[in-house]
């Protein structure tokens, strides 16, 4: 069974960068690493999928290094309204279950001004 | 990104009864998966709901607790049988359109047990 840890919480300011990081030592070589954000009473929100190396959309990038063994989700400039749980997903979902989709135990980020 | 509606979005019911929660997808969708988030935890999946077949359930979860079904390629509904305040959580679902594209989610439903 795949175990994916974050940092329980972080702060931040308004126009800093932000660096959340996942950890998945035990990721398979199909699995993908995706990241959600998920604010009070909605569903979680995709923000970018990777399987290696950079990928960058217009809100967010993700780095992956080599052994892919952990991800970085890079926020950059946040805003008041990036206060949110930071989700990360390992897994594959073209294989489904079979505890191939690990969802990480969540980041907490609270950007202040 | 495919839109994914879920109802009742939350309910108060009494132990012992059951509950169906509904998870509509406007289009057609290859993967729907269902998860359980307790208060201010992570998301835990229970199934992944098969188009035509019985769900397949992840360890801890089983059929007669959590029957689901989907009978086509954009609805699919989890029933909480015989509920217990224990079951008191929101239960959300999730959709693939296909390929390597990431999962969507619906808003959840909060369920309380009373």
């Amino acid at each position: 069974l795949a175990k994916t840890t974050q940092p329980i919480s972080m702060d931040s300011y308004e126009g800093q960068e932000v660096n959340i990081t996942c950890s998945h030592n035990n990721i398979a070589t199909n699995d993908y690493i995706t990241w959600y954000q998920q604010f009070p009473s909605q569903g979680p929100r995709f923000i970018i999928q990777g399987y290696k190396t950079k990928v960058t959309n217009e809100v967010a990038s993700l780095f992956i290094p080599a052994d892919r063994k952990s991800s970085t989700l890079s926020l950059p400039r946040v805003s008041l309204s990036d206060t949110a749980v930071y989700y990360c997903l390992v897994g594959d979902v073209l294989t489904g279950g079979g505890n191939k989709l690990t969802f990480g135990t969540g980041t907490q980020l609270k950007v202040e001004l | 990104s495919a839109v994914i509606s879920q109802k009742p979005s939350r309910d108060i019911c009494q132990r012992g009864t059951s509950l169906t929660i509904q998870c509509q997808v406007d289009s057609q969708v290859t993967m729907m998966f269902w998860y359980r988030q307790q208060p201010g935890q992570s998301l835990t999946l229970i199934a992944t709901a098969n188009q035509g077949s019985e769900a397949t359930y992840e360890s801890g979860f089983v059929i007669d607790k959590f029957p689901i079904s989907r009978p086509n390629l954009t609805f699919s509904t989890l029933t909480v049988s015989n509920m217990s305040p224990e079951d008191s959580s929101i239960y959300l679902c999730s959709a693939v359109e296909g390929g390597d594209q990431p999962q969507h989610f619906g808003d959840g439903t909060r369920l309380s047990i009373l």
